[in-house]
């Protein structure tokens, strides 16, 4: 019964390829996230929808490209993969501004 | 602009000992603060928060937190250390409920020795 699952768990690449991270939550929240943790654990939020509506963008490079199909899903699509996209992608989710749930981790590795 | 500070990016206790992960925060609004655990390769999952209800806050797993306006801090206390409790552990602030955005503080771990 997992509350937001993504696929896949791990991600290796070729540096130019493009691939998508693939998030859903069974929590009924109205609210998505994607964060970035760096090889510093460092985790910074990239993306936000509330209700299929884009409401954070932090200047994150257009390669990358957030679509919510539904309430329930948040995918994450990137263009042109570079080196320093090598990261864990997380995907969270919240009902408007409560406690934020986050997925386990999708570790993406371009060589 | 909200930040959080997580003073000391490494921490080594001894099993038994108590816990202390410091944690100062800096908001222009009330914040709402969180303190979220994470084990190796896994998720983020959250110890507990503080939404302007009572200052001291307890989580899961027998850690609490006590929000002090006056020192803008928000530090996380275990009174007893488990070797279970060596993990990642992430201080996070928001604006006080009025946006979605979460910052997180650098993180710090957790060791703990036998």
């Amino acid at each position: 019964d997992t509350a937001v699952s993504q696929t896949p768990k791990y991600l290796v690449t070729q540096m130019g390829n493009d691939k998508s991270i693939k998030c859903e939550q069974n929590l009924g929240h109205d609210t998505m996230y994607w964060y970035k943790q760096d090889s510093k654990k460092f985790l910074k939020i990239m993306f936000s929808y509330n209700n299929k509506e884009l409401i954070i963008n932090e200047t994150v490079p257009n390669r990358f490209s957030p679509k919510s199909p539904d309430k329930a899903h948040l995918n994450l699509h990137i263009n042109s993969l570079e080196l320093g996209d090598s990261a864990v992608y997380f995907c969270a989710s919240s009902q408007e501004l409560d406690t934020q749930y986050f997925g386990p981790g999708t570790r993406l590795t371009v060589l | 602009a909200q930040s959080v500070t997580q003073l000391g990016s490494h921490v080594s206790v001894s099993e038994g000992a108590l816990v202390l992960l410091r944690c100062n925060y800096s908001s222009s609004v009330p914040p709402y603060l969180f303190w979220y655990v994470q084990y190796p390769n896994q998720g983020l999952q959250l110890l507990l928060k503080y939404t302007s209800a009572a200052t001291l806050v307890k989580g899961i797993n027998g850690f609490e937190a006590e929000f002090k306006k006056s020192e803008t801090s928000f530090h996380l206390t275990k009174p007893s250390a488990h070797m279970s409790d060596a993990a990642e552990y992430f201080c996070a602030v928001s604006d006080g409920g009025s946006n979605y955005k979460l910052t997180f503080g650098k993180g710090t771990l957790l060791t703990v020795n036998p």
